[in-house]
């Protein structure tokens, strides 16, 4: 089946740093990507959407500056979290989709990031 | 406003005990309905695409059905390696997916 690779899995940093976190899809093309958040105990919260080549739109509350989403090929979007602050600590999973094949989303293992 | 609502929010079975889970939803034109299983720690694995009402799909202990409002995962003679969190979602739009909170599967040997 369809494989997507998110890396890294997961990462510890110091307040104040920015984190890089990349969602690749390795058998198909994405012609989209998805950001989504999660909190414990709790269903996936979208936070962005992108087309390859496009600026990435985002949901209603989430900030663009912060975190940053870049889609500049079929097979790759990365998500960087600007100065992370412990509120920023969660965990961060990504999903591809090709809309030409009219497949459904395939997920990456998603990211833990904690923020001290 | 379109919603997806999933239920129970836990179930706890005895290995073997069948049982199945709700999705209930409201969406204008539905677009697809989704079926996905996800491990702790890990990101949702895809089980299930359903289209149009009256539709079924099976994968090993798992078939998905689906009305005009509601969709269900049946789980027959579940193993404990069936434990999981299995989530429902309806297409949007052609690009993003509605999700419910999930339901906690606990199979106990």
């Amino acid at each position: 089946g369809a494989v997507v690779s998110q890396h890294p899995s997961r990462v510890i940093c110091k307040s104040g740093t920015s984190v890089k976190i990349e969602c690749r899809s390795l058998d198909f093309q994405a012609t989209t990507m998805f950001w989504y958040r999660q909190f414990p105990k709790q269903s996936l919260m979208l936070m962005a959407t992108s087309n390859e080549g496009s600026k990435a739109t985002y949901e209603q509350g989430v900030e663009k500056d912060k975190f940053l989403i870049n889609h500049a090929s079929l097979t790759l979007s990365t998500l960087t979290v600007t100065s992370a602050h412990p509120e920023d600590s969660s965990f961060y999973i990504c999903s591809a989709r090709d809309l030409t094949s009219n497949q459904p989303q395939h997920f990456g293992d998603g990211t833990r990031l904690s923020i001290l | 406003e379109d919603q997806v609502t999933q239920s129970p929010e836990a179930l706890r079975l005895q290995e073997g005990e069948s049982s199945s889970l709700n999705c209930s939803y409201t969406v204008s034109g539905l677009r697809g309905l989704f079926w996905y299983r996800q491990d702790p720690g890990k990101g949702p694995e895809f089980l299930f695409t359903l289209y149009s009402a009256g539709e079924e799909k099976e994968k090993e202990r798992l078939k998905a059905t689906l009305t005009k409002k509601e969709s269900f995962l049946h789980i027959t003679a579940p193993k404990p390696e069936d434990s999981a969190t299995y989530l429902c979602a309806v297409n949007r739009n052609d690009y993003q997916l509605i999700w419910g909170a999930g339901t906690k599967l606990i199979i106990k040997p």
